[in-house]
């Protein structure tokens, strides 16, 4: 699976949008971009995935770059709940080949 | 619907003691995983399971841990015997196929 690149850390004022990059510049065709996000003492916990187009869900919005080597997460009303270590994987979509590979992610802080 | 459930929550033994972790998957999801979480760290990958079958155990530490997934559903983790650089947190996780995981709460383990 591709490598991921993430700033290790970044603040958000609370109710302002959260934008996290993620830089994956050897991804393959097949491979998808994954966004899991870890609370404190919790396991990992789903938040969105896309292939190349834009994806929304109720949590957060997943921007993917046309030649698809970089991706943006997006908190569109960050609160102090979505305070969280953010993982961004690249993933092989099927097969026996498919797995999680999780790096070092982003420490969210969101602050009053 | 319950989520992953892995049992015990905190485990606390002595170095060379053996110790056993349970997971019990989302019913229906026939891929399993066991991760290890080091502090600061992302999870990394032990085995997976499809059904029965171990697909990657390559990160599996073959001299001391091993893993049954019996019938396909629950799955046991076992350090034998367990050392001071095992203390950690240890993840399950299920899937259905190479779709989104969802991780259980993880038992952390301390060896003293």
């Amino acid at each position: 699976d591709a490598k991921t690149t993430q700033p290790p850390s970044m603040d958000c004022a609370e109710g302002r949008a959260a934008n996290l990059p993620c830089n994956h510049s050897t991804i393959s065709g097949n491979e998808y971009v994954y966004w899991y996000r870890q609370i404190h003492s919790q396991g990992p916990q789903y938040i969105i995935h896309g292939l190349k187009n834009n994806e929304t869900n109720e949590m957060a919005s997943l921007i993917i770059t046309e030649d698809r080597k970089s991706s943006t997460l997006i908190l569109p009303h960050a609160t102090l709940r979505d305070t969280a270590v953010y993982y961004c994987i690249v993933r092989v979509g099927t097969g026996t080949a498919s797995k999680l590979t999780f790096g070092t992610g982003t420490r969210l802080q969101v602050t009053l | 619907e319950a989520g992953v459930v892995q049992s015990p929550r905190y485990k606390i033994i002595e170095k060379k003691q053996p110790v056993a972790f349970w997971c019990n998957p989302i019913s229906g999801h026939n891929t399993l995983y066991w991760y290890l979480q080091n502090l600061g760290q992302g999870p990394e990958l032990l085995i997976r399971y499809e059904n029965e079958e171990a697909v990657d155990d390559s990160q599996l530490p073959k001299d001391r841990f091993s893993a049954e997934r019996l019938k396909g559903v629950d799955s046991t983790l076992k350090i034998q015997p367990a050392e001071l650089g095992d203390s950690a947190v240890y993840l399950c996780a299920s899937s259905l196929g190479s779709g989104r995981a969802f991780f259980g709460q993880g038992t952390r383990l301390t060896v003293v």
